[in-house]
This record gives structure tokens, C-alpha cells and sequence, in this order.
């Protein structure tokens, strides 16, 4: 594609409801990153995937946070139960390979009431 | 201490003025990304550079490796490059972030 798009842009839940996030890469592009962003702050890492392998997920604040790349191409991430401390810009970037420039999506703002 | 510092967090500056922002950071990279974030929240790409000196249009990009430092300059700063400024460095295969520069140029 022509960028790195995610979906849904704005996403308000209730607190205790699972939601997923997706992104979908340039599509040349191996590697894909997730991130949290909180407001006023720089993004944090949460876990990347090199096609379909999930070298990294150490960002991951917690077990209830997951993220799937099955055939390498789009990904989600899902966070279970949510809670307030969960709201925040979810932004995925994608790159050519690891260590590459990346190109960032628009991002999605949680919103957990 | 954070791994990647800023500085100035903040500046404002009178348009056609040259801008610089530095970038410190403690541990070892691979490559530096200046990034720009508008004010509407998207991010875009700058420069990736590994050593030496980039140049963009009225953007340049330094990095001296053994000081482990970096700067943004802009020449001619414009109202329009009003924005939020992060340098992220590259350890392994996943970038950490500085909490950003936030650049105001007024008329």
C-alpha cells in the first residue's frame, strides 16, 4: 500500500472489555512495530515482528497485552480486560528490515472509560 | 535518567531563525532517526543516520558516535515547522525514544 494505515483511528471502551487494534504495513515492508504513546510523551516500545516471527515482546506491560502477525503482512494487537491506565495512541510503524527507517500509521487513541 | 535526553524540551523561535536540537543518549546504536510529530498527532521520518551528516531541504542532521550525540538544525525556520521533534535511537532492532523537542516559529 501506500502507507501504513491503522484501524479503527478512535476506539472508546469500557473498562473490562477486550479490544483489538489493527495495522496494516507498506507492503514491501518485513518488519512491524507496535507502540503506546501516552499523551505529552515519546512512544514506548511494545513488541515487533519480522515477518511472522515475534522476535521482541518485551515492551509488553502485561500478560493481557498480545499481538498477532499471522502471514506476515497485517497485525493486530489485542488487549484484554482493559483498564484506564491502558488509554493512550497505539501507533504501529513499518520497515524494510530491522534497523531500518520506519514509516509510522496514524496511529489509534484508546480511550478506556 | 532516560536512555536518550533532548534539549531544549521547548523553544520558540521568530520566523528565519536557525534552529538547532540536540540529542544525548547512554547507550550503544546501530543508527539515530530524527522524527517530527504535527500537531495533529501524525509522525513522519526525518532522517536515519549512522555517522556523518545529513541534509534535507532547510533540514540538517549531525551525529558524532563517539560523543553519542546528535543535532537537528533548521535554516530558515518557518511557522510551518512548528511541531514536536523526537530523536530514537536504534538498539537492538528496536528504537527508544527521547520525549521530544516542541518547536514553535512565529510569524
Amino acid at each position: 500500500g501506500a502507507g501504513v494505515s491503522q484501524s479503527p483511528r478512535y476506539k472508546v471502551t469500557k473498562r473490562g472489555q477486550d479490544v483489538t487494534l489493527r495495522c496494516d504495513p507498506i507492503s514491501s515492508h518485513a518488519t512491524l512495530y507496535w507502540y503506546q504513546q501516552a499523551l505529552g510523551q515519546g512512544p514506548e516500545f511494545l513488541t515487533y515482528f519480522n515477518y511472522e516471527a515475534q522476535p521482541d515482546k518485551s515492551g509488553l506491560p502485561s500478560d493481557r497485552f498480545s499481538a498477532e502477525r499471522p502471514e506476515g503482512s497485517i497485525s493486530t494487537l489485542t488487549i484484554q480486560r482493559t483498564e484506564q491506565r491502558d488509554s493512550a495512541m497505539y501507533r504501529c510503524a513499518s520497515s524494510l528490515c530491522p534497523s531500518c527507517e520506519q514509516y509510522f500509521g496514524p496511529g489509534t487513541r484508546l480511550t478506556v472509560t | 535518567k532516560n536512555e536518550v535526553e533532548q534539549s531544549p524540551q521547548n523553544l520558540t523561535a521568530q520566523e528565519g531563525e536557525f534552529i538547532t536540537i540536540n540529542c544525548s543518549y547512554s547507550v550503544g546504536i546501530s543508527a539515530l532517526h530524527w522524527l517530527q510529530q504535527h500537531p495533529g498527532g501524525g509522525i513522519v521520518s526525518l532522517f536515519m543516520l549512522s555517522s556523518g551528516k545529513k541534509k534535507h531541504g532547510r533540514l540538517i542532521a549531525t551525529i558524532n558516535i563517539q560523543e553519542k550525540h546528535s543535532s537537528l538544525h533548521i535554516t530558515a525556520s518557518h511557522p510551518r515547522d512548528s511541531a514536536v521533534y523526537i530523536c530514537a535511537v536504534y538498539n537492538t532492532d528496536k528504537l527508544i525514544f527521547g520525549t521530544g523537542t516542541r518547536l514553535q516559529v512565529f510569524p
